[in-house]
């Protein structure tokens, strides 16, 4: 089972400011990596895909990169609406398909 | 507007069963693979099981092996999750969700699934 390890834990930041989010696979997943949004009380919403692929009705702001082992959120300028938790995810090795620990982004 | 919308959580006792229901609205769900994901209380996202589009092909993850079975009816535009011998650590929300490309990108609200005696 590919485990996915994401830093750190809690990030704090204020609106305006760069977020850097981290994801580390324990063997490579390709670039078959995505990321999750999920607000308190909300379902996840599909943020983006195949490591780097913005999904439908993203904002320019969110992107990701990376492949192999090591993958990165990046949000370039953050928004009120953006404080919430990230998950990780891989599809490479299935199944099962698994999540990183998630990664809360809290205004500071 | 894609929509899915589970329902049959509840509380339930140690060792029972209990019959989740996901009804899909605004895409053609025949078409598509679906997904069982959970969630305990405070905690993060946890697969639970894969059906492809139409039945052929099934997955569960190894905690679920034997307790869990998942179906659909593409008639009906659904999607279902049997549970039997639940324990407290089944208690979460269970998402159904839509799979593209291997990723999730339509999720339902969720229903609250605990077991409790």
């Amino acid at each position: 089972e590919i485990v996915l390890t994401q830093s750190p834990a809690t990030l704090s930041l204020s609106p305006g400011e760069r977020a850097t989010l981290s994801c580390r696979a324990s063997q490579s997943v390709s670039n078959y990596l995505a990321w999750y949004q999920q607000k308190p009380g909300q379902a996840p919403r599909l943020l983006i895909y195949d490591a780097s692929n913005r999904a439908t009705g993203i904002p320019g702001r969110f992107s990701g990169s990376g492949s192999g082992t090591d993958f990165t959120l990046t949000i370039s300028s953050l928004e009120p609406e953006d404080f919430a938790v990230y998950y990780c995810q891989q599809r490479s090795n299935w199944p099962p398909y698994t999540f990183g620990q998630g990664t809360k982004l809290e205004i500071k | 507007e894609v929509q899915l919308v589970e329902s049959g959580g509840g509380l339930v006792q140690p060792g029972g069963s209990l019959r989740l229901s996901c009804t899909s609205s605004g895409f053609s769900f025949s078409s598509y693979s679906m997904n069982w994901v959970r969630q305990a209380p405070g905690k993060g996202l946890e697969w639970v099981s894969y059906i492809s589009s139409g039945s052929t092909n099934i997955k569960y993850a190894d905690s679920m092996k034997g307790r869990f079975t998942i179906s659909r009816d593409n008639a009906k535009n659904s999607l279902y999750l049997q549970m039997n011998g639940l324990t407290d650590e089944d208690t979460a929300v269970y998402y159904c969700a839509r799979e593209s490309r291997g990723f999730s990108d339509c999720w339902g609200q969720g229903t609250l699934v605990t077991v409790t005696s």
